[in-house]
């Protein structure tokens, strides 16, 4: 299993980015899976979510309404649209695969692309 | 949310020796299916996270006989039967009973005296 991810850059506060994580080695079409976040020097915090199917995805309180999950499962892609940025999103963002079922399996975890929100 | 309480935060162990994590939850971690999602992760340093454990107790492959898991309800422990050298870095515990969001605990650092 493999994870990449790629995107990461600075931006300025109110900016938008997108970054990716390309999946190889396993079903990417069978499970579900999620962003992580962990910002500089500190602990791990779940951001979004999204079914096997791409047909329910969630998000956590502080990204709502600004961050969009989206995945591609005929090129095992997953995407965040991250609009509206601002410093507190500054991050290393870790794609994570989870079970066939949203159950926080999170066996397998990239190793992070790294959004800098600063002006 | 659930809030997933880890003590200690700061955890100093001489090589050899046992170590214990505890990590409490707010709320029961008992899925309506039977299950328990309570994960735990090692994270060294400048690494990404690594599952140790899943559902309380069951030990990822490859992950040394020495680690294990315990608990039910809302009090979860992880131990470390005699701590090595690698074993060093933050060890979280995770839930994905109730959700969303998943939620982590807030980490507790593991050093050698």
């Amino acid at each position: 299993v493999q994870l990449l991810e790629s995107g990461g850059d600075l931006v300025q506060p109110g900016g938008s980015l997108r970054i990716s994580c390309t999946a190889s080695g396993f079903s990417f079409i069978s499970y579900a899976m999620s962003w992580v976040r962990q910002a500089p020097g500190k602990g791990l915090e779940w951001v979004s979510g999204i079914s096997s199917t791409g047909g329910s995805a969630y998000y956590a309180d502080s990204v709502k309404g600004r961050f969009t999950v989206s995945r591609d499962n005929s090129k095992n892609t997953l995407s965040l649209q991250m609009n509206s940025l601002r410093a507190e999103d500054t991050a290393v963002y870790f794609c994570v695969k989870d079970g066939q079922w949203l159950l926080g399996d999170f066996d397998y975890w990239g190793l992070g692309t790294l959004v800098t929100v600063s002006a | 949310d659930v809030v997933l309480t880890q003590s200690p935060l700061s955890l100093p162990v001489t090589l050899g020796q046992p170590a214990s994590i505890s990590c409490r939850s707010s709320q029961s971690l008992i899925h309506s299916n039977g299950n328990t999602y309570l994960n735990w992760f090692q994270q060294r340093p400048g690494q990404s996270p690594r599952r140790l454990i899943y559902r309380v107790s069951k030990r990822d492959s490859g992950v040394p006989d020495r680690f294990s898991g315990s608990g039910s309800g809302t009090d979860f422990t992880l131990k470390i039967s005699r701590v090595e050298a690698e074993d060093i870095g933050v060890y979280y515990c995770m839930q994905g009973t109730q959700w969303p969001p998943y939620t982590f605990g807030q980490g507790t650092k593991l050093e050698i005296k």
